[in-house]
């Protein structure tokens, strides 16, 4: 199954406030789990990327938690800030045909009130 | 170094109508790919082209199609437009394909 499943829609958080965003796959076959994001009259923008091998990675606030095992890997987002309010997609790439695919989740709005 | 340029930023067409929007990828990217966004659907892939070769193709009908020019420029056109064709289209490049892409700003277009 090529889809990643982003849970929830939307979000609403204080400022200070940690943000969580959660997605789950079915294909074991996904190589690469990147999170985007995108501001408003903006095209999405690589915001980190992680591979099933690693369970967590760390850029700043912005952290990956990944459970292979459950199929599901979440983005943190530590003392969420007005600038971070934003649409997230996960996302899972995989290798066919001698090309990489990526497949997007629907989107998370989330709004960080100051 | 230049990002994607993608024009027209904004379109209004009317049903039936056909339109052409253009994406200009990044110097050296070879990899040009097209989604579609919409409110309820989110980043639907349409369609994917490598050194002018269509790679992959999402699942949108024949009133969708691409090309891409020597110099890694590409364009998609949809005929006969429908209202449901109402949405942000969003071109993205890459040096090869994969995770990394980096997206320009999108033409929004309005189908009355």
């Amino acid at each position: 199954q090529q889809q990643v499943k982003q849970s929830p829609q939307s979000l609403i958080v204080q400022k200070g406030g940690i943000s969580i965003i959660n997605c789950a796959y079915e294909n074991t076959a996904f190589d690469y789990f990147p999170w985007y994001q995108q501001f408003p009259g903006k095209g999405p923008a690589l915001l980190i990327a992680i591979r099933p091998d690693v369970s967590e990675k760390k850029e700043g606030r912005f952290t990956i938690s990944f459970n292979k095992s459950a199929k599901q890997f979440s983005l943190h987002i530590m003392d969420s800030q007005p600038g971070d309010s934003a649409t997230y997609f996960c996302a899972a790439s995989w290798a066919q045909g001698g090309s990489e695919k990526l497949v997007f989740g629907k989107g998370t709005k989330l709004t960080v009130n100051p | 170094k230049a990002g994607v340029t993608q024009t027209p930023r904004y379109l209004i067409k009317t049903r039936g109508q056909q339109v052409t929007l253009s994406c200009s990828p990044i110097s050296g990217h070879r990899s040009v790919s097209w989604y579609q966004q919409t409110p309820g659907q989110g980043l639907q892939f349409l369609f994917e082209y490598f050194s002018e070769t269509q790679r992959n193709k999402g699942n949108f009908p024949g009133r969708f199609s691409g090309r891409q020019f020597s110099n890694s420029r590409s364009e998609m056109n949809v005929s006969t437009l429908e209202l449901g064709d109402s949405a942000l289209y969003l071109c993205a490049s890459s040096r090869t394909s994969g995770w990394e892409q980096f997206f320009g700003p999108g033409t929004r277009l309005t189908v009355l």
